[in-house]
């Protein structure tokens, strides 16, 4: 089973920081990375997946980087609101060829805002 | 209104007693997961279906069964033989079942074990 890591496990910023959390993978055989925010007594909700070495996608004040070569990710929320507090999964993939290929999660970094 | 829906949403047994979790999607996607969350770890698969009549075994299928008659519906059994059923379930399903396309995942059932 392949080792993916959130870091920090938790986070506690004031409404109106900016912020941002880490996701490493194992770099070989990448595919894709998918990042999924996962608020309380809700479903996990898709933000972003990347497949390119040097991707950013973006979305609202949520933008995310990728790094494939060196086996990291990057999530920013600029001018956090107390609506961004979740739980923010990121899960990794190798290529469907390989053995064993599946969606891999890590166990997330939990982001709280305060007013 | 398109999505999954999982029911129920709590759910007690006795040990020793199998267990069938329900996952229905309207969405008309191909693939359907199982995913376990434990406290301090991250969602761990169980099975997963990329296509009617077919599945696959995740990382910790040992204890599950699973079937797909219909596209729509992806019913997960907690047999006797699982050592630890207490947990949060997520079923998730895709477009298709390569693993980078999106997920869309259900509401979740936490299944207790008494």
């Amino acid at each position: 089973i392949l080792n993916v890591e959130q870091s920090p496990q938790s986070l506690h910023v004031q409404e109106g920081d900016s912020t941002n959390f880490t996701c490493s993978f194992p770099s070989s055989n990448f595919y894709a990375l998918h990042w999924y925010r996962w608020e309380t007594a809700k479903s996990p909700e898709a933000l972003f997946v990347m497949t390119l070495n040097g991707d950013e996608k973006k979305k609202g004040r949520i933008s995310a980087t990728l790094n494939t070569k060196e086996g990291y990710s990057y999530l920013y929320i600029k001018g956090s609101q107390p609506e961004d507090s979740a739980t923010y999964l990121c899960a990794f993939t190798r290529d469907q060829e390989t053995s064993g290929s599946r969606l891999t999660f890590g166990e997330g970094t939990q982001l709280t805002v305060n007013p | 209104d398109g999505g999954i829906t999982q029911s129920p949403k709590y759910l007690f047994r006795k040990e020793g007693q199998n267990v069938t979790l329900s996952c229905e999607q309207n969405l008309n996607h191909d693939a359907m997961y199982w995913y376990r969350q434990d406290p301090g770890q991250g969602l761990r698969l169980i099975y997963y279906s990329q296509i009617v009549n077919d599945f696959q075994k995740g990382d910790i299928a040992e204890g599950y069964s699973v079937s797909r008659e219909k596209k729509e519906s992806f019913p997960l059994t907690v047999t006797s033989a699982q050592k630890n059923p207490t947990a949060f379930y997520l079923c998730a399903s895709s477009f298709t079942g390569f693993f980078y396309d999106t997920q869309y995942f259900g509401p979740g059932t936490r299944l207790t074990v008494l």
